[in-house]
Order: structure tokens, then C-alpha cells, then sequence
């Protein structure tokens, strides 16, 4: 089975920084282009950012670029997210998703996610 | 930025009713347009891809049309399984944009 599992999130400080980890199972991690997706508590879906496999290339929302940096190892089948200068607004739950058609595609699928809690 | 617009914000329906869901793009997004079905305490997953294109797994009951601005996800007969919050969200242009989100509960 494909699966997808964040792991990482907690309780920070605002200014603080967090590294999200996104192990990827039952397929080849290689081949796919990976994003970063938050949803904020009660809230809507925000896509945040996205990695290219085959030359790295990388997109980020407005809203993140410049503090959050995707990253990606193959070897490891694992995606990276490294927040710095976090914000009381940057509380969500936050999705790892494949691109379901290789270099693109739709989120497909997605983990389970993993909270990230921005507070004094 | 692609602005998409969810309608209505909640649909209250009972089972076996359809249901009728609209996404409007600020502009034009052909048709890479997709719908998510997300339950409470869960990740989204994938409903309709390219407008219209059921996902693995979807049942039949669930279809999709539309291309350009305006698109709509529709539920032929709602089971008790399809109440829920549907997000739909374009790949047409960076970055990528989810609408709102139209909650189906039941009536």
C-alpha cells in the first residue's frame, strides 16, 4: 500500500523553528514530485509548497517563502520541511501529498498529517 | 493568483437527495481542476481529477463537469458516507490554490 506519514510536529515558540519529516512507503519515492499542504484549526487547505524529483525544482506559497525550505532525500524515501521564524499563525496540521502523476498531478494521496502549535 | 470560490458554503441535505457543489476560478483553469472529499479528523482524499475524472475507488455517484471558471462536483444520491467537506483545487498556475470548502451535513 502507498502510505505516507509526517512526523515532527509539536509545541514551538513564536521565532522558532521545526523540522517536519515525511516518510514515504509502497512506492518509488524517486519518480514523484512531493508537497507540503497545512490546514490551519477549523479552517480551509493551503498548499505550501512543492519539490520536483527528477531536477529539484521548487515552489513555494507566498505566504512561507523565504522561512519554510522543502527539501527531499531519495535514498531515504523521506520529504523534508524546515520552518524557521515560525508565527502564531502558522498553526495547523500539516500534510505531506504526492503528486499523483509523477512530475505533477493531484495531492495523491496524502498522510495522516501531524500537528504544529505555535505558542508563548 | 487563482481565487476559487466555493458554493454554497454548507449544503444541508438528507440521504438519498443529490447534491450540487460549485467551484468558480478568477480565471481560467482549463480543466485542471480536482475535488477532495475530507471527514472530520482525516486527510483529504481525492475525489475527481481533471474536472471529471473519477479517482480510484469513487463510486460512480460521485461526477464532475465544467472547464474554464466554472465547474461543479455532483453527488447523484447521497450515502451516509458522503457527508462531509469538499474542497476543490486548480494546477493551472503557481501557486496552487484550494477553494473554500462546501460542508454537505446532513438535514
Amino acid at each position: 500500500d502507498v502510505q505516507l506519514v509526517e512526523s515532527g510536529g509539536g509545541l514551538v515558540q513564536p521565532g522558532g523553528s521545526m523540522r517536519l519529516s515525511c516518510a514515504a512507503s509502497g512506492f518509488r519515492f524517486s519518480n514523484y514530485a512531493m508537497n507540503w499542504v497545512r490546514q490551519s484549526p477549523g479552517k480551509g487547505l493551503e498548499w505550501l509548497s512543492y519539490i520536483r524529483s527528477s531536477d529539484n525544482a521548487i515552489f513555494y506559497a507566498d505566504s512561507v517563502r523565504g522561512r519554510f525550505t522543502i527539501s527531499r532525500d531519495n535514498a531515504k524515501d523521506s520529504l523534508y520541511l524546515q520552518m524557521t521564524s515560525l508565527r502564531v499563525e502558522d498553526t495547523a496540521v500539516y500534510y505531506c501529498a504526492r503528486a499523483n502523476q509523477g512530475e505533477s498531478g493531484w495531492f495523491d494521496p496524502w498522510g495522516l498529517g501531524t500537528l504544529v502549535t505555535v505558542s508563548p | 493568483e487563482i481565487v476559487l470560490t466555493q458554493s454554497p458554503a454548507t449544503l444541508s441535505l438528507s440521504p438519498g437527495e443529490g447534491a450540487t457543489l460549485s467551484c468558480r476560478a478568477s480565471q481560467s483553469v482549463s480543466r485542471y481542476l480536482a475535488w477532495y472529499q475530507q471527514k472530520p479528523g482525516q486527510a483529504p482524499r481525492l475525489v475527481i481529477s481533471d474536472a471529471s475524472n473519477r479517482a480510484t475507488g469513487i463510486p460512480a455517484r460521485f461526477s464532475g463537469s465544467g472547464s474554464g471558471t466554472d465547474f461543479t462536483l455532483t453527488i447523484s444520491s447521497l450515502e451516509p458516507e458522503d457527508f462531509a467537506v469538499y474542497y476543490c483545487q486548480q494546477r493551472s498556475t503557481w501557486p496552487l490554490t484550494f477553494g473554500g470548502g462546501t460542508k454537505v451535513e446532513i438535514k
